[in-house]
């Protein structure tokens, strides 16, 4: 089977314009996590989703984040406002058994 | 507080030579230890994992890590470094046990000299 899939691969927008990146998930897994990529910070966790559970979104860097989970499968992650600070690469991983899987990435540039 | 250290920023070595990534972790009770590969521009390869069953573990491309709970540390091994070795190296934890979310440490820099 496929591999986590996450579109777009690049995103480049200005400053101010909303967002959204997506991520297909390795089907069957029920753990979904994104994580943020960036120079300064590393990788940090942003937010999980477990089967129909409430998300944990302690990862999340302000409200201006949120991501959704539809039918347990594709999540799409939302970044209201961008700024320049949110550059970076937003990493998607699925899990299993402890075992996260991760996507290729959407490297975003606000602008 | 719980976290992951990797020890050297880069680490350069020469092709056929051994490689040493090291990795310290903090941590109230033994976690799950993981090491990621990261070649340029491509996403995160798990190279191998440690769930307690054994504390020497071997992954994939000949590398093998030692889980050392006294020491708590998680060092990368290879033998003989290829050139294709040459990547970031993330030593990862989870440390959380309720959202078991991944715990990075800030990666090593592999450089493989001809």
């Amino acid at each position: 089977g496929a591999g986590v899939s996450q579109s777009p691969s690049n995103k480049v927008t200005e400053k101010g314009k909303d967002v959204e990146l997506r991520c297909d998930p390795i089907s069957g897994h029920t753990a979904l996590y994104w994580y943020r990529q960036s120079l300064g910070q590393g990788l940090e966790f942003l937010i999980y989703f477990q089967g129909n559970s409430a998300p944990d979104k302690s990862g999340l860097p302000s409200d201006r984040f949120s991501a959704e989970r539809t039918g347990g499968s594709v999540s799409t992650l939302t970044i209201q406002r961008t700024q320049q600070e949110d550059s970076a690469v937003y990493l998607c991983a699925s899990s299993v058994q402890e075992t996260q899987y991760f996507g290729p990435g959407t490297r975003l540039l606000v602008l | 507080a719980q976290s992951v250290t990797q020890l050297d920023s880069h680490v350069s070595v020469s092709e056929g030579t051994p490689v040493l990534l090291r990795c310290n972790y903090s941590s109230s009770y033994s976690p799950s230890l993981f090491w990621y590969v990261q070649h340029p521009n491509k996403g995160l390869q798990l190279l191998l994992k440690y769930t307690s069953a054994a504390t020497l573990v071997k992954g994939i491309n000949g590398f093998e890590a030692e889980f050392k709970k006294s020491e708590t540390s998680f060092h990368l091994t290879k033998p003989s470094a290829h050139m294709s070795d040459a990547a970031e190296y993330f030593c990862v934890a989870i440390m959380d046990t309720g959202r078991r979310a991944l715990t990075f440490g800030s990666g090593t820099r592999l450089q493989v000299q001809p």
